[in-house]
């Protein structure tokens, strides 16, 4: 069973600035990788599959990267809409596995 | 537009069984695969169970294998999750998610709660 390692847990960034958001899988899941969002009360939202590709309609400050076990999630210029938790997903293998989650917060 | 209405949720006793179901519309429901996933109060997600377009292909968590059974059934556009032997670690909000490759769309999820 894969294992997905999420860091930071909390992220505080400043509006305007630059998150990185880090996924570590417990061994390869090529490019098999998704990004999601959720915010309060909502369901969660696809941002990236395939590690890189952005899902319809996710604006261009979100980008993904990787391959392989280590992932990253970029957020190139925080809007006040982004402030959210951010989940990777692996789909390479069965069971699928989430990771624990990085909350993105206001600083 | 791609909608997932799951329903069913509500207060069940430990050892008690429920039912979700999810309404599928917007989309060819019968070419698609689907999932449950579930959200413990203030935890992370959990996938659940996923099952094939034409439900030959079943796959379960280990925490849910043995007493929660996915269906489907493709003339009523509709996903569902028996759950059988609830206990109080199964407190969750249960999503329906349609699968293409990963999980594109999610529904608004129903509230199961299993409390005595």
């Amino acid at each position: 069973e894969i294992v997905m390692t999420q860091s930071p847990a909390t992220l505080s960034v400043s509006p305007g600035e630059r998150a990185t958001l880090s996924c570590r899988a417990s061994q390869s899941v090529s490019s098999n990788l998704a990004w999601y969002q959720q915010k309060p009360g909502q369901a969660p939202r696809l941002l990236i599959y395939g590690a890189s590709t952005r899902a319809t309609g996710i604006p261009a400050r979100f980008s993904g990267s990787g391959s392989g076990t280590e992932f990253t999630l970029t957020i190139s210029s925080l809007q006040s809409e982004d402030f959210a938790v951010y989940y990777c997903q692996q789909y390479n293998n069965w069971p699928r596995a989430f990771g624990g989650g990085t909350k993105v917060e206001i600083k | 537009e791609v909608q997932l209405v799951e329903s069913g949720g509500g207060l069940v006793q430990p050892g008690g069984s429920l039912r979700l179901s999810c309404a599928a519309s917007g989309f060819t429901f019968s070419s698609y695969e689907m999932n449950w996933v579930r959200q413990a109060p203030g935890k992370g997600l959990e996938w659940v169970s996923y099952i094939s377009s034409s439900g030959s292909t079943i796959y379960y968590a280990d925490s849910v294998k043995g007493r929660f059974t996915i269906s489907r059934d493709n003339a009523k556009n509709s996903l569902y999750l028996q759950m059988n032997s609830l206990r109080a670690e199964d407190t969750a909000v249960y999503y329906c998610a349609r699968d293409s490759g990963t999980t594109d769309y999610w529904g608004q999820g129903t509230l199961v709660t299993v409390s005595s």
